[in-house]
Formats: structure tokens, C-alpha cells, sequence
């Protein structure tokens, strides 16, 4: 089992719709979770960082964590063209300053 | 505030010879993680340096090393170049101490695409 696993896509959606990204995590010891977004030929970017159960929300984006179900997702709200890219889940273990990446999922935005 | 940088950008060398690549973090930032991007292995976990002295490693052979200054700059080098080695080298930087907020986010330089002929 991978430590974190994404679907690879690509996600599909239209323009103004609201693309949903998911990601599972297999070690229980996870307590910090990030979201990247990374654009081809370029070095991901930090979009999101979320710590506790719940949702987090920062514009357009909205982090979901529920660590009972070890599962955390990314909602982007009136998807753009330029929201087009590789989307990074990433999991790091409290203590341990190992970030674990999945294989992200691409996410296109057809105007 | 300036972000994290790396040199060289772009680099091409041999099977056999071997790479240095430096990485300069955003200013305050005492932690340094490296990693390597391949199209089929995604992102992968090299090493990490906090204070001079790596704290976590990755699976990758002996060959692939690391070091970091007391200016927190860090350099990454690898030995021994093999085809396979070809990819985009990442550095990643974040506070690092436990405790501060937000102390694990990365953030990332640009990389430096390393091409071996």
C-alpha cells in the first residue's frame, strides 16, 4: 500500500464548476497534510496546509481532513482555466520532517 | 522575502561524472529538504538538514549525499552519475522546528534539471 495515493486523472471539468481532489494516507502518525499545485515545467507551490479534522478554507480553496477515515480532499470553487495543473497531496509525520508525496492528479479546466 | 533558490538551473553530464547542486533557503528558514521529480516516480524523498546535521533519509543509494552550512545554504551531490539519475532536483525549505506555526510547510526553489548523457 502507498503511504499516500491520489488518482492520477486527468479530472476534467468546465469552467465555473467545482473540481474535487482526493487523497488517502496510510500511517495513522500523519498530523500535518498539504495541498500543491504544480503547473508543468514548474516547481509545485503551496496552495494549502491543514493539521486538524474538518475544513479549512483560503479563497476559492477549501481543505477537507478527516483522519478517522484517513482521507483528505481539495475543493476548488469556480474552477478556471488557470487552475489547469498537477494537484500534490503531500503528508508529513509529527515530528519527522519527511514530507510524503503522492503522484498528484491532473486536473484540466475546460473553458 | 526573497524564496528559496538553486544553481545551477540546468545542468548535462556524463555517466560516470559527478554533480553538486546548492540550494539557498527563504531567509529564517533552518530546514532543507531535497528531492527528486521523474515523470515516473513522481516526487521522491532524498534527505532532509536542519542545523547541519540531516535528521531523516530517503531510499536512494550512498551514491546521492548531502550537507548543510551553518547559513543553512545546502548542497547535494551525486556520484558516480548514472542514466537513470536524469531528473529534476528539487530543494525545499521550511522553518523546521516543531512547535512553530506552520514549522513544517515547504516551500520550493525552482529546481535543477539534471540531464546525464
Amino acid at each position: 500500500q502507498k503511504e499516500v495515493e491520489q488518482n492520477s486523472g486527468p479530472l476534467s471539468v468546465p469552467e465555473g464548476a467545482i473540481a474535487s481532489l482526493n487523497c488517502t494516507y496510510s500511517d495513522r502518525g500523519s498530523q500535518s497534510f498539504f495541498w500543491y499545485r504544480q503547473y508543468s515545467g514548474k516547481s509545485p507551490e503551496l496552495i494549502m496546509s491543514i493539521y486538524s479534522n474538518g475544513d479549512k478554507e483560503d479563497g476559492r480553496f477549501t481543505a477537507q481532513l478527516n483522519k478517522a477515515s484517513q482521507y483528505v480532499s481539495l475543493l476548488i470553487r469556480d474552477s478556471q482555466p488557470s487552475d489547469s495543473a498537477t494537484y500534490l497531496c503531500a503528508v508529513n509525520i509529527r515530528g519527522y520532517q519527511k514530507v510524503t508525496f503522492g503522484t498528484g492528479t491532473k486536473l484540466q479546466v475546460i473553458p | 522575502k526573497a524564496g528559496v533558490t538553486q544553481t545551477p538551473r540546468y545542468l548535462i553530464k556524463t555517466r560516470g561524472q559527478q554533480v553538486t547542486l546548492s540550494c539557498s533557503p527563504i531567509s529564517g528558514h533552518r530546514s532543507v529538504s531535497w528531492y527528486q521529480q521523474t515523470p515516473g516516480q513522481g516526487l521522491q524523498f532524498l534527505f532532509e538538514y536542519f542545523s547541519e546535521t540531516q535528521r531523516n533519509k530517503g531510499n536512494f543509494p550512498g551514491r546521492f549525499s548531502g550537507r548543510q552550512f551553518s547559513n543553512s545554504r545546502s548542497e547535494m551531490n551525486v556520484s558516480t552519475l548514472e542514466l537513470g539519475d536524469s531528473a529534476l532536483y528539487l530543494c525545499a525549505s521550511s522553518l523546521g522546528m516543531p512547535g512553530l506555526a506552520g514549522w513544517s510547510e515547504q516551500f520550493f526553489g525552482p529546481g535543477t534539471r539534471l540531464t546525464v548523457l
